[in-house]
């Protein structure tokens, strides 16, 4: 099955409003949390992580929960502009034989419209 | 300047074909990594290596092989191609454990077409 999981494959906001992504996991041993955005023909790169000894992370206008007794985490975006419109994937891992090996969700497609 | 280089963007291959994808990373990383992206499965994890001339399998292993002959390349292996194995397929590299050492460092992507 699949252990990281986006369930809303696409969602759109209103330029200036608040994007919330979401990612359910199964597997309670991961540690580490991260979103990777990705724009069409393009390679995903990270946008924020964090680890589970920390519930939320604040990076300008991106902020990240994490609720691990619900096996849940979730990306807000403030202030959503036309250029946030791209790919959203979560990805979560924890620490196995020296590295973090990632498993990703299907990915949610936000579109921000002006 | 692209720190991870994938070769080539593009191919097509004829079904039971060997096909050779081909990655190079100048991060002086010591993990990397070969995904898979389709529609509906994000990416998926087929191989990976955290040293060279050693690889481990990832999540959806079979009908692949890969190969490290030294730190900085990474090759992935379709011995007999087939139609399910048409997809778009990312190397990546990572430092390794702890804080900003495991952020992935993906590629271009190769975009494998089989018919």
């Amino acid at each position: 099955g699949q252990q990281v999981k986006q369930s809303s494959p696409s969602l759109t906001v209103q330029e200036g409003g608040i994007s919330i992504l979401n990612c359910d996991y199964e597997n309670d041993m991961f540690d580490y949390f991260a979103w990777y955005k990705k724009y069409p023909d393009n390679s995903p790169t990270l946008l924020i992580s964090v680890r589970s000894n920390v519930d939320k992370r604040e990076d300008g206008r991106l902020t990240v929960f994490l609720n691990k007794s619900g096996k849940h985490f979730s990306l807000h975006i403030t202030a959503s502009q036309p250029e946030d419109t791209a790919v959203y994937l979560c990805a979560a891992g924890m620490n196995q034989g020296g590295s973090a090996k990632l498993i990703f969700g299907e990915g949610t497609k936000l579109t921000v419209s002006s | 300047e692209a720190a991870v280089t994938q070769s080539p963007r593009s191919k097509v291959a004829v079904t039971g074909g060997k096909v050779t994808l081909s990655c190079h990373q100048t991060n002086n990383h010591d993990y990397m990594y070969w995904y898979r992206q389709d529609t509906g499965h994000g990416l998926r994890l087929i191989h990976y290596s955290y040293v060279a001339d050693s690889t481990e399998k990832g999540d959806i292993p079979d009908g692949y092989k890969a190969s490290r002959p030294s730190q900085e390349n990474f090759s992935l292996i379709l011995e007999l191609a087939s139609l399910s194995q048409t997809a778009v397929y990312f190397c990546a590299s990572s430092l390794g454990t702890g804080g900003s050492a495991e952020t992935l460092y993906f590629g271009s992507g190769t975009r494998l077409t089989v018919l």
